[in-house]
């Protein structure tokens, strides 16, 4: 059965700090790994990974992929209160259908 | 451009009712998915649609129906709704080989 697994499940920083996210998956026909931040409404768009050991950056985001290990992490340094979210992690996979399989989310809580 | 736009909001039912929730892409995208969100459980697919005329299932279709009639419209249908269906219900959109759109969500609860 095919499935992403995100860890840890919530996790509570203080302003400043360095998180690390973990996702790993096990899904058949695979294409992308992305990331998305979810804030109370539709997750939005951080990053599309294809390629391993390419860091992809985006500010104090980056995030790297794993193809060998099957895994993929998202950094996010000196963290701000704004980053406070729920992460998801996804896998693009199939062929013609295009379909995105889940985690189920690191909550992520930044105190100031 | 308004991207992903899905109706109602949000909505309460009783047990027994049907509705319809719409979804509207204005990006020219022949993919369209619907998703439900629960607590625990990450995004799942119920229907999704490869192009206009096609719709097929997900991991949870049951007692959900689809349709796309025209290529910006994705609608879901719940027959008779219940208790278990009572999640957040978000639709997206993708042009393949990319990530996807999402809408704002709806949030409906079947009382």
């Amino acid at each position: 059965e095919d499935k992403v697994v995100q860890s840890p499940l919530s996790l509570v920083v203080h302003e400043g700090d360095t998180v690390t996210l973990n996702c790993s998956y096990e899904v058949t026909n695979f294409r992308s790994l992305l990331w998305y931040k979810q804030e109370k409404k539709a997750p939005t768009f951080l990053f599309m990974l294809t390629s391993s050991g390419i860091e992809k950056k985006s500010g104090r985001l980056s995030s790297i992929l794993d193809k060998k290990e099957l895994f993929s992490i998202l950094n996010i340094t000196a963290t701000q209160t704004g980053d406070s979210a729920v992460y998801l992690c996804a896998v693009l996979y199939g062929g013609a259908t295009n379909k995105l399989i889940f985690g189920t989310g690191t909550l992520l809580a930044v105190q100031p | 451009n308004a991207g992903v736009t899905q109706t109602p909001k949000f909505r309460v039912l009783k047990t027994g009712q049907s509705m319809t929730l719409l979804c509207a892409q204005d990006m020219n995208h022949e993919y369209m998915y619907w998703y439900r969100q629960d607590p625990g459980m990450g995004l799942r697919l119920i229907h999704y649609s490869v192009g206009e005329g096609t719709t097929a299932k997900g991991e949870v279709p049951d007692g959900y129906n689809v349709s796309r009639l025209k290529k910006q419209n994705f609608l879901l249908g719940l027959e008779s709704a219940a208790p278990s269906q009572t999640s957040v219900y978000f639709c997206a959109s993708s042009l393949g080989q990319s990530g996807y759109t999402f809408g704002s969500g709806t949030r409906l609860t079947v009382v």
